[in-house]
Protein backbone atom coordinates (compact mmCIF):
# COMPACT_ATOMS: atom_id res chain seq x y z
CA UNK A 1 0.00 0.00 0.00
CA UNK A 2 1.12 3.79 0.08
CA UNK A 3 1.46 4.56 -3.43
CA UNK A 4 1.58 7.64 -5.10
CA UNK A 5 1.83 8.67 -8.38
CA UNK A 6 2.46 11.53 -10.67
CA UNK A 7 2.11 12.56 -14.44
CA UNK A 8 3.80 12.99 -16.22
CA UNK A 9 7.12 11.70 -15.64
CA UNK A 10 8.48 13.63 -17.88
CA UNK A 11 8.01 17.18 -20.27
CA UNK A 12 8.96 19.61 -22.62
CA UNK A 13 7.50 22.65 -23.08
CA UNK A 14 8.46 26.14 -24.61
CA UNK A 15 9.05 29.22 -22.93
CA UNK A 16 5.66 31.14 -21.68
CA UNK A 17 3.47 28.29 -21.76
CA UNK A 18 2.12 26.42 -18.78
CA UNK A 19 2.22 22.88 -17.31
CA UNK A 20 0.52 20.69 -15.30
CA UNK A 21 1.60 18.21 -13.25
CA UNK A 22 -0.91 15.69 -11.09
CA UNK A 23 0.01 13.78 -7.94
CA UNK A 24 -2.22 10.68 -6.96
CA UNK A 25 -2.65 8.54 -4.09
CA UNK A 26 -3.65 5.43 -5.52
CA UNK A 27 -4.40 3.51 -2.48
CA UNK A 28 -5.18 5.73 0.29
CA UNK A 29 -6.88 9.30 0.85
CA UNK A 30 -4.54 12.29 1.63
CA UNK A 31 -5.58 15.11 3.23
CA UNK A 32 -2.45 17.01 3.33
CA UNK A 33 -0.15 16.63 0.11
CA UNK A 34 3.44 18.31 -0.22
CA UNK A 35 5.58 19.66 -3.63
CA UNK A 36 8.79 19.83 -3.70
CA UNK A 37 11.57 21.02 -6.08
CA UNK A 38 14.74 18.96 -6.66
CA UNK A 39 17.77 20.76 -8.24
CA UNK A 40 20.46 18.07 -9.70
CA UNK A 41 23.10 16.82 -6.46
CA UNK A 42 20.82 19.00 -4.07
CA UNK A 43 18.14 18.67 -1.46
CA UNK A 44 14.77 18.82 -1.76
CA UNK A 45 12.55 22.12 -1.03
CA UNK A 46 9.79 22.63 0.09
CA UNK A 47 7.21 24.88 -2.11
CA UNK A 48 3.52 24.27 -0.97
CA UNK A 49 1.71 22.60 1.53
CA UNK A 50 -1.62 21.40 -0.10
CA UNK A 51 -4.37 20.74 2.17
CA UNK A 52 -7.96 19.16 0.37
CA UNK A 53 -10.77 22.05 -0.18
CA UNK A 54 -8.38 24.95 1.09
CA UNK A 55 -6.03 27.08 -0.17
CA UNK A 56 -2.33 25.56 -0.42
CA UNK A 57 0.11 27.66 1.88
CA UNK A 58 3.16 28.82 0.41
CA UNK A 59 7.05 28.62 1.78
CA UNK A 60 8.89 32.42 1.62
CA UNK A 61 9.98 32.64 -1.61
CA UNK A 62 7.84 30.40 -3.68
CA UNK A 63 5.82 32.41 -6.35
CA UNK A 64 2.19 31.79 -5.56
CA UNK A 65 1.30 33.04 -8.71
CA UNK A 66 3.26 31.10 -11.00
CA UNK A 67 2.82 28.08 -9.03
CA UNK A 68 -0.73 27.35 -8.91
CA UNK A 69 -1.94 24.00 -6.60
CA UNK A 70 -5.16 22.78 -6.49
CA UNK A 71 -6.17 19.88 -3.98
CA UNK A 72 -9.31 19.09 -5.39
CA UNK A 73 -10.10 15.46 -4.21
CA UNK A 74 -8.80 13.64 -1.40
CA UNK A 75 -6.60 11.52 -3.95
CA UNK A 76 -5.69 14.44 -6.65
CA UNK A 77 -3.36 17.52 -6.47
CA UNK A 78 -2.19 19.48 -9.22
CA UNK A 79 0.81 22.05 -9.79
CA UNK A 80 0.39 24.22 -12.91
CA UNK A 81 3.70 25.99 -13.66
CA UNK A 82 2.06 28.80 -15.03
CA UNK A 83 4.41 31.22 -17.59
CA UNK A 84 7.44 28.65 -17.59
CA UNK A 85 11.14 29.91 -18.42
CA UNK A 86 14.19 28.28 -18.19
CA UNK A 87 15.02 28.79 -14.70
CA UNK A 88 11.64 26.60 -13.71
CA UNK A 89 13.26 23.36 -15.41
CA UNK A 90 13.93 20.91 -12.31
CA UNK A 91 12.71 18.20 -10.92
CA UNK A 92 9.20 18.23 -9.12
CA UNK A 93 8.53 15.75 -6.36
CA UNK A 94 5.06 15.49 -4.73
CA UNK A 95 4.16 13.77 -1.66
CA UNK A 96 0.97 12.72 0.38
CA UNK A 97 0.51 12.46 3.90
CA UNK A 98 -0.37 8.77 5.16
CA UNK A 99 -3.53 8.37 6.89
CA UNK A 100 -2.29 5.86 9.11
CA UNK A 101 -0.01 4.98 11.72
CA UNK A 102 -0.23 8.41 13.42
CA UNK A 103 -0.97 9.83 10.55
CA UNK A 104 2.10 12.18 9.89
CA UNK A 105 4.52 9.36 7.31
CA UNK A 106 4.59 11.08 4.00
CA UNK A 107 5.30 9.04 0.76
CA UNK A 108 6.44 10.60 -2.31
CA UNK A 109 5.62 10.48 -6.06
CA UNK A 110 8.22 9.39 -8.60
CA UNK A 111 8.86 13.00 -9.60
CA UNK A 112 7.92 14.86 -12.55
CA UNK A 113 11.16 16.29 -14.70
CA UNK A 114 10.27 19.50 -16.53
CA UNK A 115 12.25 21.22 -18.69
CA UNK A 116 11.64 24.13 -20.51
CA UNK A 117 13.19 25.62 -23.83
CA UNK B 1 13.98 27.44 10.61
CA UNK B 2 14.98 23.75 11.54
CA UNK B 3 18.51 23.16 10.35
CA UNK B 4 19.47 19.21 9.76
CA UNK B 5 22.88 18.31 8.93
CA UNK B 6 23.83 14.65 7.58
CA UNK B 7 27.17 13.26 7.57
CA UNK B 8 29.08 11.84 6.20
CA UNK B 9 28.69 13.54 2.90
CA UNK B 10 29.43 10.85 0.55
CA UNK B 11 30.82 7.24 1.40
CA UNK B 12 32.30 4.60 -0.98
CA UNK B 13 31.80 1.22 0.36
CA UNK B 14 32.78 -2.65 -0.78
CA UNK B 15 30.34 -4.72 -1.01
CA UNK B 16 29.63 -6.21 1.99
CA UNK B 17 31.15 -3.72 4.75
CA UNK B 18 28.93 -2.08 6.93
CA UNK B 19 27.55 1.54 8.25
CA UNK B 20 26.16 4.13 10.05
CA UNK B 21 24.81 7.48 9.01
CA UNK B 22 24.28 10.28 10.62
CA UNK B 23 21.46 12.79 10.86
CA UNK B 24 21.68 15.79 13.30
CA UNK B 25 18.54 18.26 14.04
CA UNK B 26 18.58 21.87 15.57
CA UNK B 27 15.80 21.69 17.34
CA UNK B 28 12.84 19.56 18.88
CA UNK B 29 11.27 17.34 16.39
CA UNK B 30 8.64 14.62 16.81
CA UNK B 31 8.43 13.27 12.85
CA UNK B 32 11.55 12.00 11.76
CA UNK B 33 11.80 9.85 7.99
CA UNK B 34 14.63 8.14 6.20
CA UNK B 35 14.40 7.67 2.45
CA UNK B 36 16.77 5.90 -0.32
CA UNK B 37 16.67 8.17 -3.62
CA UNK B 38 17.39 5.75 -6.45
CA UNK B 39 19.26 6.60 -9.60
CA UNK B 40 15.43 7.44 -10.91
CA UNK B 41 14.78 10.01 -8.47
CA UNK B 42 11.92 7.92 -6.41
CA UNK B 43 12.25 8.70 -2.92
CA UNK B 44 11.82 5.07 -1.09
CA UNK B 45 10.18 5.23 2.54
CA UNK B 46 12.99 3.51 4.55
CA UNK B 47 11.93 4.37 8.61
CA UNK B 48 9.04 6.26 10.08
CA UNK B 49 11.12 6.83 13.43
CA UNK B 50 10.75 10.11 15.42
CA UNK B 51 11.83 7.90 18.05
CA UNK B 52 13.26 4.27 19.21
CA UNK B 53 14.94 1.99 17.16
CA UNK B 54 13.49 0.01 14.32
CA UNK B 55 14.66 -2.78 11.88
CA UNK B 56 14.06 -3.70 8.44
CA UNK B 57 16.21 -6.81 7.15
CA UNK B 58 19.48 -5.37 7.04
CA UNK B 59 19.23 -1.96 8.08
CA UNK B 60 17.64 -0.34 11.55
CA UNK B 61 17.47 3.36 12.45
CA UNK B 62 17.36 4.69 16.06
CA UNK B 63 16.18 8.40 16.63
CA UNK B 64 17.07 9.94 19.67
CA UNK B 65 14.96 12.76 20.04
CA UNK B 66 16.52 14.09 23.32
CA UNK B 67 19.69 14.39 21.65
CA UNK B 68 18.47 15.29 18.53
CA UNK B 69 20.21 13.07 16.21
CA UNK B 70 18.81 9.55 14.67
CA UNK B 71 21.75 6.85 12.66
CA UNK B 72 21.04 4.33 9.53
CA UNK B 73 22.67 1.77 10.17
CA UNK B 74 23.38 -0.39 6.72
CA UNK B 75 24.67 -4.06 7.57
CA UNK B 76 26.59 -6.02 4.81
CA UNK B 77 26.01 -3.46 1.89
CA UNK B 78 24.80 -4.36 -1.39
CA UNK B 79 25.85 -2.09 -4.65
CA UNK B 80 21.69 -1.71 -4.98
CA UNK B 81 22.33 0.06 -1.70
CA UNK B 82 23.80 3.01 -3.78
CA UNK B 83 21.99 6.07 -3.93
CA UNK B 84 21.46 9.16 -1.81
CA UNK B 85 19.80 8.91 1.57
CA UNK B 86 18.06 11.92 3.35
CA UNK B 87 17.19 12.25 6.59
CA UNK B 88 13.97 15.05 6.99
CA UNK B 89 12.80 15.88 10.21
CA UNK B 90 9.50 17.92 11.61
CA UNK B 91 6.82 18.52 13.84
CA UNK B 92 3.20 16.86 13.86
CA UNK B 93 0.25 18.66 14.10
CA UNK B 94 -1.01 21.05 11.67
CA UNK B 95 2.01 22.40 10.44
CA UNK B 96 3.48 18.77 9.28
CA UNK B 97 6.30 19.78 6.65
CA UNK B 98 9.30 17.71 6.50
CA UNK B 99 12.97 19.56 6.41
CA UNK B 100 15.16 17.54 4.40
CA UNK B 101 19.31 17.29 5.07
CA UNK B 102 21.63 17.30 1.96
CA UNK B 103 21.34 13.99 1.79
CA UNK B 104 24.31 11.30 1.80
CA UNK B 105 25.71 9.77 -1.21
CA UNK B 106 26.47 6.00 -0.84
CA UNK B 107 28.64 4.16 -3.35
CA UNK B 108 28.93 0.46 -3.10
CA UNK B 109 31.56 -1.06 -4.82
CA UNK B 110 31.52 -4.97 -5.96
Amino acid sequence: GAVVSQHPSRVICKSGTSVKIECRSLDFQATTMFWYRQFPKKSLMLMATSNEGSKATYEQGVEKDKFLINHASLTLSTLTVTSAHPEDSSFYICSARHPGAGGYEQYFGPGTRLTVT
Amino acid sequence: GIQVEQSPPDLILQEGANSTLRCNFSDSVNNLQWFHQNPWGQLINLFYIPSGTKQNGRLSATTVATERYSLLYISSSQTTDSGVYFCAVGLTGANSKLTFGKGITLSVRP
